[in-house]
């Protein structure tokens, strides 16, 4: 069966630092790869999507970007974080072919201090 | 743009009764929609897909219409339960595969 693993499950960071969460599917190959935030109380706010190593497509412009080196692996990275960075930050994915449902990961909580 | 349009109100149901939440969406033609549960502190959880040739879609007590003239879908839950208590949201999908956008969902309280 197939897993997507998030991590961490809560971080705390001061504005400046950088960042970096790790997402990794297991029990697929060619997965679409998605990192989501959700302010609090908001709806979900889709930031990055991959359909395959390498390639990425950013869907917001901010101080954010993600990298997939790997097949099952999507990286979310800041450089320097600034509070509005703050928010539940969320890795899915899907079947590369065809209409099929997200799977999410269990989220990063992240507030910048 | 396209606009993805959820009642903000929280839906405050009896138990027993059939909960009815509401999608519209502007701006697009979405091939599918997809509903979703998700609870506090949680990621959501997929629950049904329906495609733009189906009228309706079932599982259990989950019912989903899409009707594509009127641009909207509507998510029932039969004999509704406090378990069902969650928040509740749609994401239509276009003809590319690649990414679907997810509306701001409606909260869904179910009182014994």
């Amino acid at each position: 069966s197939q897993t997507i693993h998030q991590w961490p499950a809560t971080l705390v960071q001061p504005v400046g630092s950088p960042l970096s969460l790790e997402c990794t599917v297991e029990g697929t190959s060619n997965p679409n790869l998605y990192w989501y935030r959700q302010a609090a109380g908001r709806g979900l706010q889709l930031l990055f999507y991959s359909v395959g190593i390498g390639q990425i497509s950013s869907e917001v412009p901010q101080n954010l970007s993600a990298s997939r080196p790997q097949d099952r692996q999507f990286i979310l990275s800041s450089k320097k974080l600034l509070l509005s960075d703050s928010g539940f930050y969320l890795c899915a994915w899907r079947k590369g072919n065809g209409v099929y449902g997200y799977t999410f990961g269990s989220g990063t909580r992240l507030t910048v201090v | 743009s396209q606009k993805i349009e959820q009642n903000s109100e929280a839906l405050n149901i009896q138990e027993g009764k059939t909960a009815t939440l509401t999608c519209n969406y502007t701006n697009y033609s979405p091939a599918y929609l997809q509903w979703y549960r998700q609870d506090p502190g949680r990621g959501p959880v997929f629950l049904l897909l329906i495609r733009e040739n189906e009228k309706e879609k079932r599982k259990e007590r989950l019912k989903v219409t899409f009707d594509t003239t009127l641009k909207q879908s509507l998510f029932h839950i039969t004999a509704s339960q406090p378990a069902d208590s969650a928040t509740y949201l749609c994401a239509p999908g276009g003809s590319s595969a690649s990414k679907i956008i997810f509306g701001s969902g409606t909260r869904l309280s179910i009182r014994p």
